[in-house]
C-alpha cells in the first residue's frame, strides 16, 4: 500500500540553527509530495509540494527535493526561527487517485532561543 | 476572503451517541474532504464529497457518513460513537479541475475536537 515514514520527534533546535526533517515514501504510482505544517490549535498549512521526481518546492526558507531514486522528500530549512515551533507533515497523493493525502505521523519542532 | 470553516470547535458526547460536525469551503472552491486526526498521529482520509456525492472513501466503517449540499458546504455524520472515535476532524476544500485533481492545493480548516466519554 501507500505510506510515509517520517523521523521521529521531538527535534529541538537553537534559533538559527540548520533543519532537516527526513521523509520517505512508499507509492504503487507516481504520487505529488507535499509538506503541511500545523501550529497549536490549527489546522494543516500547505507549505510546499512537489508534483515529479527531481523537483524542489519552496516556501518561506523552507525547501524539500522530489528524489525518485531514494523515494524520499527531506525538508530542510537553512536558519530556523522561534516562530517555525510546529508540528511538520509529510504527505502523498498519488496521480489518478483523486483527493485523498495519505500522512505521515508528523514531526514537532522546537526552537529555542 | 473566508477560508475553511468548520463548527463547532469542541464538542463532548457519550458512547452510542450520534454526532453530526459542519464544514462551510473556501469561497469557489467545490469539494470538500473530511479527516480524521487522533493524538500525536497524522490526518487519515476518511472520504471526499464533490456535486453532492461522495467521490472517494478511505477505511472507514459506515458508521460514519456525509452530505454535500448545493452551496458546497458539507456535514459528517457519525453514529454510534466509540471511544476511539475521539480525534480532530478536520475539513479540506479544494476546486475540482480536470483529471484527478492532483495540482489542485486542499485548504484545511481549524477542525473540530470531538471528545467521547
Amino acid at each position: 500500500g501507500n505510506s510515509v515514514t517520517q523521523m521521529e520527534g521531538p527535534v529541538t533546535l537553537s534559533e538559527e540553527a540548520f533543519l532537516t526533517i527526513n521523509c520517505t515514501y512508499t507509492a504503487t504510482g507516481y504520487p505529488s509530495l507535499f509538506w503541511y505544517v500545523q501550529y497549536p490549535g490549527e489546522g494543516l498549512q500547505l507549505l510546499l509540494k512537489a508534483t515529479k521526481a527531481d523537483d524542489k518546492g519552496s516556501n518561506k526558507g523552507f525547501e524539500a527535493t522530489y528524489r525518485k531514486e531514494t523515494t524520499s522528500f527531506h525538508l530542510e530549512k537553512g536558519s530556523v526561527q522561534v516562530s517555525d515551533s510546529a508540528v511538520y507533515f509529510c504527505a502523498l497523493k498519488l496521480t489518478g487517485g483523486g483527493n485523498k493525502l495519505t500522512f505521515g505521523t508528523g514531526t514537532q519542532l522546537k526552537v529555542e532561543l | 476572503d473566508a477560508g475553511v470553516t468548520q463548527s463547532p470547535t469542541h464538542l463532548i458526547k457519550t458512547r452510542g451517541q450520534q454526532v453530526t460536525l459542519r464544514c462551510s469551503p473556501k469561497s469557489g472552491h467545490d469539494t470538500v474532504s473530511w479527516y480524521q486526526q487522533a493524538l500525536g498521529q497524522g490526518p487519515q482520509f476518511i472520504f471526499q464529497y464533490y456535486e453532492e456525492e461522495e467521490r472517494q472513501r478511505g477505511n472507514f466503517p459506515d458508521r460514519f457518513s456525509g452530505h454535500q449540499f448545493p452551496n458546497y458546504s458539507s456535514e459528517l455524520n457519525v453514529n454510534a460513537l466509540l471511544l476511539g472515535d475521539s480525534a480532530l476532524y478536520l475539513c479540506a476544500s479544494s476546486l475540482a479541475g480536470l483529471g484527478d485533481y492532483s495540482n489542485q492545493p486542499q485548504h484545511f480548516g481549524d477542525g473540530t475536537r470531538l471528545s467521547i466519554l
